[in-house]
């Protein structure tokens, strides 16, 4: 069965620090890889999304993931954190046929000042 | 555009009530799905319209909930009798292109 699988449930970094959130999968085929945040009292919102070709994906906000068929892994990154990116960030996986999103239990981003 | 829209915004009710969530879907977006989140678990699918027509509905948790579609536009989710673990996070999404959903902002159910 395909799952998705973020490690980190909170995670804190200094304004201004590089932030990699990690994300893996498992998943039959290629996958379609999904990363949405949602920020307090907000609905998620898409940051980018992977299909295929460049494994290398940016994102709204100043986001980027990196697809790694060998590690099964869609980590996000951001080189430089605003106290505006606290938030939950969800990594999705979409399943083939009806096309549902699988997602992660979500990591919890604290930025401090 | 407007986006997804859902209503209410929260809900409390006590354990027995029926509550009945809505959620408006971005004009012209055929697919419909609905999801909820468990305090401190994933986002989990529920259901998935095509239209009027359900999809994929293998994600329901019992007949206690009934998810309809009128005339392909606006979808409602019933949950009767809501009971203790029906509390969490609802969210409604929708997408014309397959494969790239754009969710409303959830309605919070409370069950007392």
């Amino acid at each position: 069965a395909q799952s998705v699988t973020q490690p980190d449930i909170h995670i804190t970094v200094s304004e201004g620090a590089s932030l990699e959130l990690r994300c893996n999968y498992s998943y039959g085929a290629t996958p379609y890889l999904f990363w949405y945040v949602q920020s307090p009292g907000q609905g998620l919102q898409l940051l980018l999304k992977y299909f295929s070709g460049d494994t290398l994906v940016q994102g709204i906000k100043g986001f980027e993931a990196e697809f790694k068929r060998s590690q099964s892994s869609f980590n996000l990154r951001k080189p430089s954190v605003h106290w505006s990116d606290a938030a939950e960030y969800f990594c999705a996986v979409a399943s083939s046929g009806t096309y549902k999103y699988i997602f992660g239990t979500g990591t919890r981003l604290k930025v401090l000042a | 555009e407007a986006g997804v829209t859902q209503f209410p915004s929260h809900s409390v009710i006590e354990k027995g009530q029926t509550v009945t969530l809505r959620c408006d879907p971005i004009s012209g977006h055929d697919n419909l799905y609905w999801y909820r989140r468990v305090m401190g678990k994933e986002i989990k699918f529920l259901l998935h319209f095509v239209k009027e027509s359900k999809q994929d509905e293998s994600g329901m948790p019992n007949n206690r909930f009934l998810a309809e579609r009128t005339g392909g536009t606006y979808s409602t989710l019933k949950v009767q009798p809501a009971e203790l673990e029906d509390s969490g996070v609802y969210f409604c999404a929708s997408s014309q292109v397959l494969w790239e959903q754009f969710f409303g902002p959830g309605t919070r159910l409370t069950v007392l």
